[in-house]
C-alpha cells in the first residue's frame, strides 16, 4: 500500500538551514510526483513545492529563493531543504503524493526558535 | 497566483441534517482538457488531510457518498449530506491546475 513518511530534526535555530526527509513505498519517484505542503500551528495549508516524476521542479513563489527539493529515486526518498529559517517557517510539513494529493504522511513538527 | 476563497469559515450541524460549503476560486480551474482541477480535502482533529473529492466531482477511494462536490470554472461546493460525528473537521477546497492553493479552511463542528 502507498505510505510517505515524512522525518526530520523537530527543532532549529533561526538562520540555520532545514533538511527534511519524505520516504515513501507502495510507488515509485519516478511514476508519481511528490509536493511538501506546510502548516502553521493552528493554521491552515501552504504548499511549498512538488518535485515531479520526470524530476522537474516547482516551487511556492512567496520561498522559493530559499527552497530546494531534490529526491533519491533509489532509496524512495523525496528531500526539502529550506535555508534562513525564522520563527514563522515553524508549523508541520507534509509530504503528499501526486495526483490530486491522494495520499498524505503523518507529517513532521518543525519549531524555528532561539 | 491563484487565489482560493472559502466560506463559511466555521458551520455548526445538527447531526443528520447536511451541509455545504463554497469555494471560488480567483481564475477558472477548468483545464483546456475539460478537466477542472478543484480538490476538497478534510483535516480531522490531529490527523493529516485526506482527499474527499478530486477534480471537481469525483468521490475518492473509500469516502461516503454522502459527500459530493459540484460547480462551475470558479464557483465550487462541497456537499454533505446526512452529516455524522466523524464529519468533525476542517474542509479545505484547493487547485492544482497551477502549482497548488488551498483555501483557509471551513471548520465544521456538530450542534
Amino acid at each position: 500500500q502507498v505510505q510517505l513518511e515524512e522525518s526530520g530534526p523537530g527543532l532549529m535555530q533561526p538562520s540555520e538551514t532545514l533538511s527534511l526527509t519524505c520516504t515513501v513505498s507502495g510507488f515509485s519517484l519516478t511514476s508519481n510526483g511528490v509536493g511538501w505542503v506546510r502548516q502553521p500551528l493552528g493554521k491552515g495549508l501552504v504548499w511549498m513545492g512538488t518535485i515531479w516524476a520526470g524530476g522537474s521542479t516547482n516551487y511556492n513563489s512567496a520561498v522559493q529563493s530559499r527552497l530546494s527539493i531534490s529526491r533519491d529515486t533509489s532509496k524512495s526518498q523525496v528531500f526539502l531543504k529550506m535555508n534562513s529559517l525564522q520563527p514563522e517557517d515553524t508549523g508541520t510539513y507534509y509530504c503528499a503524493r501526486h495526483p490530486d494529493f491522494a495520499y498524505w504522511g503523518q507529517g513532521t513538527l518543525v519549531t524555528v526558535s532561539s | 497566483d491563484i487565489v482560493m476563497t472559502q466560506a463559511p469559515l466555521s458551520v455548526s450541524v445538527t447531526p443528520g441534517e447536511s451541509a455545504s460549503i463554497s469555494c471560488r476560486s480567483s481564475k477558472s480551474l477548468l483545464h483546456s482538457n475539460g478537466i477542472t482541477y478543484v480538490y476538497w480535502y478534510l483535516q480531522k482533529p490531529g490527523k493529516s488531510p485526506q482527499l474527499l473529492i478530486y477534480r471537481m466531482s469525483n468521490l475518492a477511494s473509500g469516502v461516503p457518498d454522502r459527500f459530493s462536490g459540484s460547480g462551475s470554472e470558479t464557483d465550487f461546493t462541497l456537499k454533505i449530506s446526512r452529516v455524522e460525528a466523524e464529519d468533525v473537521g476542517i474542509y479545505y477546497c484547493g487547485q492544482l491546475l497551477e502549482m497548488n492553493t488551498f483555501g483557509a479552511g471551513t471548520k465544521l463542528e456538530l450542534k
